[in-house]
């Protein structure tokens, strides 16, 4: 079983609406990372917090908002989104920053978001 | 640059039977290298990894990857399939050389399904 939780598991939101997603972990693991899947299509990764610091926004749009509360706390707030943004979005965690190659990132059982 | 290859969209076997999941790569250094899983309307579950060391790298769930350097490849195997195998598969590779850059670099997937 996963050791990243994320919440809630389905997220119904019309195109006006606000909503958030959360995700935590308890592996003591200090970058995190939100990614976003479409169906039978690899991640892609979103943005990714090293020590609680944003490292790396993949030019994803403002619409999107993340933001890292402590070490095993990840939220991304949500607004104003698009029928397209309607996708898996999955929270990750790996020890570490996010540039030690080795590493390897654990994903958690994602939020499954409809946009309507 | 680096990417990853999963030559094959969908791999058919039967159960009982030997599996093996395709993945070549390329990249400029020494390459990390990532097996993910992923079942029906879950999120991505960690198999292996190859960092260094022995080639044959064994993982979750019986299944082991073989890392070729000169043919780049690390095809994911297990000896003996079951249906309950019938997922999602991704390759996926980090550059330890890449600076900044080390993000991981995902294969398209293969669907893997095991008929009884």
């Amino acid at each position: 079983d996963t050791e990243v939780t994320q919440t809630p598991k389905h997220l119904v939101m019309g195109m006006t609406n606000k909503k958030s997603l959360k995700c935590e972990q308890h592996m003591g693991h200090r970058a995190m990372y939100w990614y976003k899947q479409k169906a039978k299509k690899p991640p892609e990764l979103m943005f990714v917090y090293s020590y609680e610091k944003l490292s790396i926004n993949e030019s994803v749009p403002s619409r999107f908002s993340p933001e890292c509360p402590n070490s095993s706390l990840l939220n991304l707030h949500l607004h104003a989104l698009q029928p397209e943004d309607s996708a898996l979005y999955l929270c990750a965690s790996s020890q570490g920053s996010q540039g030690r190659a080795g590493n390897t990132i654990y994903f958690g059982e994602g939020s499954w978001l409809t946009v309507v | 640059a680096q990417s990853v290859a999963q030559p094959e969209d969908q791999v058919n076997v039967a159960e009982g039977n030997p599996l093996t999941v395709k993945c070549t790569y390329s990249v400029s250094g020494n390459p990390y290298l990532f097996w993910y899983v992923q079942y029906p309307n879950r999120g991505l579950q960690f198999l292996l990894k190859y960092i260094t060391g022995d080639n044959l790298v064994k993982g979750s769930y019986g299944f082991e990857a073989e890392f070729n350097k000169s043919q780049t490849s690390f095809h994911l195997k297990k000896p003996s399939a079951l249906v309950s195998d019938s997922a999602l598969y991704f390759c996926a590779v980090r550059d330890p050389s890449a600076g900044n850059n080390r993000k991981l670099i995902w294969g398209l997937g293969t669907s893997l399904a095991v008929n009884p």
